[in-house]
């Protein structure tokens, strides 16, 4: 099926380790973007991509790395994984037309 | 001030019952709008584009108001699957922001 595909679904990390949170989408969509999602928190803004090369800051950037080196795929890097680093993580990509198309997300726990 | 602020409720209603949420924004600069519906463990999915000139899909309208900086959006007759997070997003430059969402429980 078209769409935002996440993987993997769920995670546990220890805290320190590192690990790569995938993002794929078929859509040929140029913006793409990371969120976390806590309670009470709302969605919050990673970091974003507007093509292929381009990637940029968005709200809570520390902790996290991201690259776009081509137009599908967009994978967010945690380096050094900590507790507060346990959320619900959303890729999306963006149609200007019809809005944000998500991902199913990745519960990530870091203990 | 939040770039865009939402009540959180929860707004609890009958079946059957109207309801509308709003959604306020900060950015006067602000290009495109839209509500998202979010269940519970779930990823948003787009509920329908926000429009200047209103836009109605069954029982769902919503309507942007520039001059005010707002949003809205109204339920007519109120299904007990209606019962999720509504969220409101707004794209400024391709740079998205989303509103922390309203919760809306309808009861039998």
């Amino acid at each position: 099926n078209a769409g935002v595909t996440q993987t993997p679904k769920f995670q546990v990390l220890k805290t320190g380790q590192s690990m790569t949170l995938q993002c794929a989408q078929d859509m040929n969509h140029e913006y793409m973007s990371w969120y976390r999602q806590d309670p009470g928190m709302g969605l919050r803004l990673i970091h974003y991509s507007v093509g292929a090369g381009i990637t940029d800051q968005g709200e809570v950037p520390n902790g996290y790395n991201v690259s776009r080196s081509t137009t599908e795929d967009f994978p967010l890097r945690l380096l050094s994984a900590a507790p507060s680093q346990t959320s619900v993580y959303f890729c999306a990509s963006l149609d200007t037309n019809y809005g944000y198309t998500f991902g199913s997300g990745t519960r990530l726990t870091v203990v | 001030r939040k770039e865009v602020e939402q009540d959180p409720g929860p707004f609890n209603v009958p079946e059957g019952a109207t309801v509308a949420f709003n959604c306020t924004y900060s950015n006067s600069a602000s290009q495109s709008f839209f509500w998202y519906r979010q269940d519970c463990r779930k990823e948003p999915k787009l509920l329908m584009s926000v429009y200047s000139s209103g836009n109605e899909d069954g029982r769902f309208t919503a309507q942007l108001n520039r001059a005010s900086q707002y949003i809205s959006l109204l339920i007519r007759d109120s299904k007990l699957s209606d019962s999720a997070t509504y969220l409101c997003g707004l794209v400024r430059g391709y740079i998205p922001t989303f509103g922390r969402g309203t919760s809306l429980i309808v009861h039998p």
